[in-house]
């Protein structure tokens, strides 16, 4: 089976902080990608990455930055928290094949800033 | 324009009954859909993927395309109350590694 790990399940952290959100896939996944679901908003795509060192912005990237250096591992930077920016963020990988479109998720990371 | 409408609920119906979820959209475009079942609290778990019209069945869940209508469905047989969680069409244009795009979730409730 897929297996995608987020580094924290739960986390509090200070309006303008620097915060690190990491994420795992185990299944050799050429494509990674960072959502962030709210409630009555759903899932939107923040940042996607094809490969190794790439990346690609998605609807709502502004206050985020990316990090690939490895190719499970996928990172997702908040230079400087805001309130704005609670919410779950989930990760999610997908092969490069015929079914890239089969994305798989991690069990994703509550982030409440204060 | 990438949008996907999906009525949000709750929608709750008895033990054993057939449950139908749909979802519409605008982007002719769209040619690959999903979709995944998030319980409270968990990431989302695919759980039927299609390509273009038609359908597909696997086990107690049934997914319909009608790119026709720009319309889709899934259907659960037999409904148990471990199927209540909340349900997400997803779809893609495809040939490329660009993100999905999601309806906001049906919150299904399977009453014992």
């Amino acid at each position: 089976d897929v297996k995608v790990t987020q580094s924290s399940r739960y986390l509090v952290k200070r309006t303008g902080e620097k915060v690190f959100l990491e994420c795992v896939q185990d299944m050799d996944h050429e494509n990674m990608f960072w959502y962030r679901q709210d409630p009555g908003l759903g899932l939107r795509l923040i940042y996607f990455s094809y490969d190794v060192k790439m990346k690609e912005k998605g609807d709502i990237p502004e206050g985020y930055s990316v990090s690939r250096e490895k190719k499970e591992r996928f990172s997702l930077i908040l230079e400087s928290a805001s309130t704005n920016q609670t919410s779950m963020y989930l990760c999610a990988s997908s092969p490069m094949t015929m079914y890239q479109e089969t994305q798989y998720f991690g069990p994703g990371t509550r982030l409440l800033v204060l | 324009q990438k949008e996907v409408e999906q009525d949000p609920g709750p929608l709750s119906v008895p033990e054993g009954a057939i449950v139908s979820l749909n979802c519409t959209y605008s982007n002719s475009a769209f040619q690959y859909f999903m979709w995944y079942r998030q319980y409270s609290r968990k990431g989302p778990e695919l759980l039927m993927y299609t390509y273009s019209s038609g359908n597909k069945e696997d086990g107690r869940f049934t997914a319909q395309v009608d790119k026709s209508s720009k319309y889709i469905s899934l259907f659960i047989r037999d409904s148990q109350p471990s199927d209540s969680a909340t349900y997400l069409c997803a779809m893609s244009e495809g040939g490329g590694a660009d993100g999905l795009t999601f309806g906001k979730g049906t919150h299904l409730i399977i009453q014992p």
